[in-house]
């Protein structure tokens, strides 16, 4: 069964340091997205592709944060610099697109960042 | 804005019970209705999805959602619990104002004594 593929699982990295991280989606799937999931929450939407473009980065902190899915198939999330309270998984889906509304999002196994 | 709440942190059931775990939303229009579970240090996973027709809807692993719309509710249910069914749960809403966004409640631990 093809899944969403997520690296590196763990990451710790200094305050103050860059982080990246990155996914692969399930072939075929044009929607992709990152979600950030701090301890104890759901998951909340930072970032949507709609193949290589951003549909929807309207919780990303851009002054920090940013990403790209440059020919519309993987993708990369960077932070720099890095901040304590950016410790939390980080997760990657990906799902089919088109009209039809009940396509549901596949996720990768996720990246439990920490910062020191 | 759409909106799931998930009233409960920790659900506990005994192997063999029946379990349910609530959720209610607040949307707009038709609702498009999900559940995920997450086990510890992985990703979610998709159970079931409601968008329209039957009210009973059935998924993997045995689970089975019932679809309310004048309780505005959307609760899980499985009529024997494992005990390999302790995990977290959530449950989401799509939000048709914005392309395909998932909006998630906080989750619901559930919790099956052997």
């Amino acid at each position: 069964e093809a899944e969403v593929a997520q690296s590196p699982r763990y990451k710790i990295t200094e305050k103050s340091q860059a982080v990246a991280f990155w996914c692969d989606p399930i072939s075929g799937h044009a929607t992709l997205y990152w979600y950030r999931q701090i301890l104890g929450q759901g998951p909340e939407l930072l970032v949507q592709f709609q193949d290589e473009s951003v549909v929807d980065d309207s919780q990303l902190p851009k002054d920090r944060f940013s990403a790209e899915r440059l020919k519309g198939v993987d993708s990369t999330l960077k932070i720099q610099p890095a901040e304590l309270g950016d410790s939390a998984m980080y997760l990657c889906a990906s799902s089919l697109t088109g009209p039809e509304p009940s396509y549901e999002q596949y996720f990768g196994p996720g990246t439990r960042l920490t910062v020191t | 804005a759409q909106s799931v709440a998930q009233p409960e942190d920790q659900v506990n059931v005994a192997e063999g019970n029946p379990l349910t775990v609530k959720c209610t939303y607040s949307v707009s229009g038709n609702p498009y209705l999900f559940w995920y579970v997450q086990y510890p240090n992985r990703g979610l996973q998709f159970l079931l999805k409601y968008i329209t027709g039957d009210n009973l809807v059935k998924g993997s692993y045995g689970f089975e959602a019932e679809f309310n719309k004048s309780q505005t509710s959307f609760h899980l249910k499985k009529p024997s619990a494992l005990v390999s069914d302790s995990a977290l749960y959530f449950c989401a809403v799509r939000d048709r104002k914005s392309f395909q966004k998932l909006v998630f409640g906080t989750g619901t631990r559930l919790l099956v004594s052997p």
